[in-house]
């Protein structure tokens, strides 16, 4: 399957806290994209890195990408109850017009 | 004024059914996509368009058929229906390839 993998699935934190997850993808990659998607919403576009980026930031968002590891990671920083989603990670290839998701991390905030 | 917008939101059906799915983005974008979401969360995607033409097609039934009567609208047509299309479709689109996507609000397709 080329699904991209994100871990962990669900995670469960305190309000204040940071929250990080991960995404692992298959093959080489153009950028690397994150999106948010509320409970019974459409997906909304975070952040995008490109293959020659390490890092990025946006407000409270932090990547980070190691395309030897073929491996990136989101941060979110102070993390609030209205941060409650599902986060996605979708690689690009070469420019091609397809994205592929990954499974997508659960995240809950409490207050 | 929303960016990407679906009709219907609900659709409820029963098997062997046709029905289709309406999408208008008025971004100006010339890339548009349908894409499935399963009730793991999986999001595949399914159909890419540009200029109103299929570049993308992501070995789904022919019984799915896409439309581009221009670069703002992008409409699914679903052909005797299966339990399995029971599913969330999401239309969205972009300014090109490997751009951020706008995502529409989804239609939860239901099949009985």
């Amino acid at each position: 399957s080329q699904q991209g993998e994100e871990d962990p699935q669900a995670l469960s934190i305190q309000e204040g806290e940071n929250a990080t997850m991960n995404c692992s993808y298959k093959t080489s990659i153009n950028n690397l994209q994150w999106y948010r998607q509320n409970s019974g919403r459409g997906l909304v576009h975070l952040i995008l890195i490109r293959s020659n980026e390490r890092e990025k930031h946006s407000g409270r968002l932090r990547v980070t990408l190691d395309t030897s590891k073929k491996s990136s990671s989101l941060l979110i920083t102070a993390s609030r109850a209205a941060d409650t989603a599902s986060y996605f990670c979708a690689t690009d290839h070469s420019g091609t017009y397809k994205y592929i998701f990954g499974t997508g991390t659960r995240l809950k905030v409490l207050a | 004024d929303t960016a990407v917008s679906q009709t219907p939101k609900y659709l409820v059906t029963q098997m062997g059914n046709d029905k289709s799915i309406k999408c208008e983005q008025n971004l100006g974008h010339d890339t548009m996509y349908w894409y499935k979401q399963d009730s793991k969360k999986f999001l595949k995607i399914m159909f890419s368009y540009n200029n109103k033409e299929l570049i993308i097609n992501e070995t789904v039934p022919n019984r799915f058929s896409p439309k581009s009567p221009d670069k703002a609208h992008l409409n699914l047509h679903i052909n005797s229906l299966e339990l399995g299309d029971s599913a969330v479709y999401f239309c969205a689109s972009s300014q090109g390839p490997g751009l951020e996507q706008y995502f529409g609000p989804g239609t939860r397709l239901t099949v009985t």
